[in-house]
C-alpha cells in the first residue's frame, strides 16, 4: 500500500518569502514521487519528479524538493514566493516496479500575500 | 499538439439521467486516466486504461463505465447520475513502458458536473 501526506491544506507567504509546502510518504517499495500545480479552473500540470539518483530534484519555476528517505519525506519548496505562485499544489506517490496507480494527497493551496 | 482535451467544460444533470464525458489526447499516450476532485479530498482515480481495448477499475469506480476504441479517446459514462457524482472530472494521459520511471501524467482542464 502506499499513501501520501500533506500537511496543511491552507499555507499563507508573503510575497518574497521562503515557500515551504510539506509531503511525507509512505510506501512498501521505493518509491516515485511527484509534485504537481493546479492553477484555478485548470488541470494538473507537473512540477518535478523524483526517480532515482541525486535526492535534489529541480523543477519548473524555480521550485525544487528534496527526497529524504530516511524521514519518508518530499517537502516542495521555493526561495521567494511569487504572487504567480498562488495555487493548489498536489504531491503523489507511485510504487517502482512495473505499472503501479498514482496515489495523490489532498492538496495545498497557497496563498501569496502581496 | 492540443495535449488532453475535455468536453463538456461544465454540465447540470438532473438525478437520473446519463450523460458521457469526452476525454482525447493527441500525444499518442497508451495510457489514460479518469479522475475526480473533491474539494479537500485530491483526487481519486476512477478508470484507467492501459491500452486500447483494455480498462480497469480504479479507487471509486462504482455508477460509471468506460470504455478505449482508439488510443485518442477515452470516455466516461454516467448511467443513472446522483447527487453524489457532483464534482470536477479530470481525465490524464501518460505513456508507460518497460523501463520507463515515473511517467508523467498530462491533465486535461476537466469537466465540472453538478446533479441536482
Amino acid at each position: 500500500a502506499q499513501s501520501v501526506t500533506q500537511l496543511g491544506s491552507h499555507v499563507s507567504v508573503s510575497e518574497g518569502a521562503l515557500v515551504l509546502l510539506r509531503c511525507n510518504y509512505s510506501s512498501s517499495v521505493p518509491p516515485y514521487l511527484f509534485w504537481y500545480v493546479q492553477y484555478p479552473n485548470q488541470g494538473l500540470q507537473l512540477l518535478l519528479k523524483y526517480t532515482t539518483g541525486a535526492t535534489l530534484v529541480k523543477g519548473i519555476n524555480g521550485f525544487e524538493a528534496e527526497f529524504k528517505k530516511s524521514e519518508t519525506s518530499f517537502h516542495l519548496t521555493k526561495p521567494s514566493a511569487h504572487m504567480s505562485d498562488a495555487a493548489e499544489y498536489f504531491c503523489a506517490v507511485r510504487r517502482s516496479g512495473g505499472y503501479q496507480k498514482v496515489t495523490f494527497g489532498t492538496g495545498t493551496k497557497l496563498q501569496v500575500i502581496p | 499538439n492540443a495535449g488532453v482535451t475535455q468536453t463538456p467544460k461544465f454540465r447540470i444533470l438532473k438525478i437520473g439521467q446519463s450523460m458521457t464525458l469526452q476525454c482525447t489526447q493527441d500525444m499518442n499516450h497508451n495510457y489514460m486516466y479518469w479522475y475526480r476532485q473533491d474539494p479537500g479530498m485530491g483526487l481519486k482515480l476512477i478508470y484507467y486504461s492501459v491500452g486500447a481495448g483494455i480498462t480497469d477499475k480504479g479507487e471509486v469506480p462504482n455508477g460509471y463505465n468506460v470504455s478505449r476504441s482508439t488510443t485518442e479517446d477515452f470516455p466516461l459514462r454516467l448511467e443513472l447520475a446522483a447527487p453524489s457524482q457532483t464534482s470536477v472530472y479530470f481525465c490524464a494521459s501518460s505513456y508507460s513502458v518497460s523501463g520507463v520511471r515515473g511517467e508523467t501524467q498530462y491533465f486535461g482542464p476537466g469537466t465540472r458536473l453538478l446533479v441536482l
